[in-house]
């Protein structure tokens, strides 16, 4: 049984840089997709990106450019990192595995960042 | 973007009603649509993909149609375990895009 879990700071200040890791067991990292989607408070989900096993990326254009992920295969951990961070980023981030083209199959249980000073 | 609208946006019914929710692609996405059952203080649960495939493990109570720009959402036979917001998803295009979801209660 493939399980996620995110983990990172829950308290950012603005302007500084969000970074998250998801750590993903059970299976290997390698030859699948993996996703970031975020959730603020009492709202909908938000696609932030996608990323292949190999790095290569998809992300949200509405975040002009401040995201960015990443994947440590040795360490079977993909990263998230958003710069320039506002309240607007407050939410519960889910690390999530895309699968067979289909869905968002395996879900981690979500981490909440707040961005405040 | 694609954008996906979902009514009604919230729905109360009895424990054996039959459920029907709707979800409207702003363009043709053939049935590249899933749904998503998140319960409150939870991750979403991935439920039917390609509009009408019931996942593994998932009730039979639950199933999609659709395709092109309609979709529907029902649930045969309502639970009290089924009290959740169901969102849906399109993959046609990125962003990957996701309505605002329906929230679901018992009467």
């Amino acid at each position: 049984q493939v399980q996620l879990q995110e983990s990172g700071p829950g308290l950012v200040k603005p302007s500084e840089t969000l970074t998250l890791t998801c750590t993903v067991s059970g299976g290997s990292i390698r030859s699948h997709y993996w996703s970031w989607i975020r959730q603020p408070a009492g709202k909908g989900l938000e696609w932030i990106g996608r990323m292949y096993s190999s790095g290569s990326t998809d992300l949200n254009p509405s975040l002009k450019s401040r995201a960015s992920m990443s994947v440590d295969m040795s360490k079977n951990q993909f990263y998230l990192k958003l710069t320039s961070v506002t309240a607007a980023d407050t939410a519960v981030y889910y690390c999530v595995r895309w699968y067979a083209a289909r869905g968002y199959d395996y879900w981690g249980q979500g981490t909440l960042v707040t961005v405040s000073s | 973007d694609i954008h996906l609208t979902q009514s009604p946006s919230s729905l109360s019914a009895s424990v054996g009603d039959r459920v029907t929710l709707t979800c409207q692609a702003s363009h043709d996405i053939y049935n590249y649509l899933n749904w998503y059952q998140q319960k409150p203080g939870h991750a979403p649960k991935f439920l039917i993909s390609d509009a009408s495939n019931l996942q593994t493990g998932v009730p039979s109570r639950f199933s999609g149609s659709g395709s092109g720009t309609n979709f529907t959402f029902s649930i045969s036979s309502l639970q009290p375990e089924d009290v959740a917001t169901y969102y849906c998803q399109q993959y046609d295009s990125f962003p990957h895009t996701f309505g605002p979801g329906t929230k679901v209660e018992i009467k």
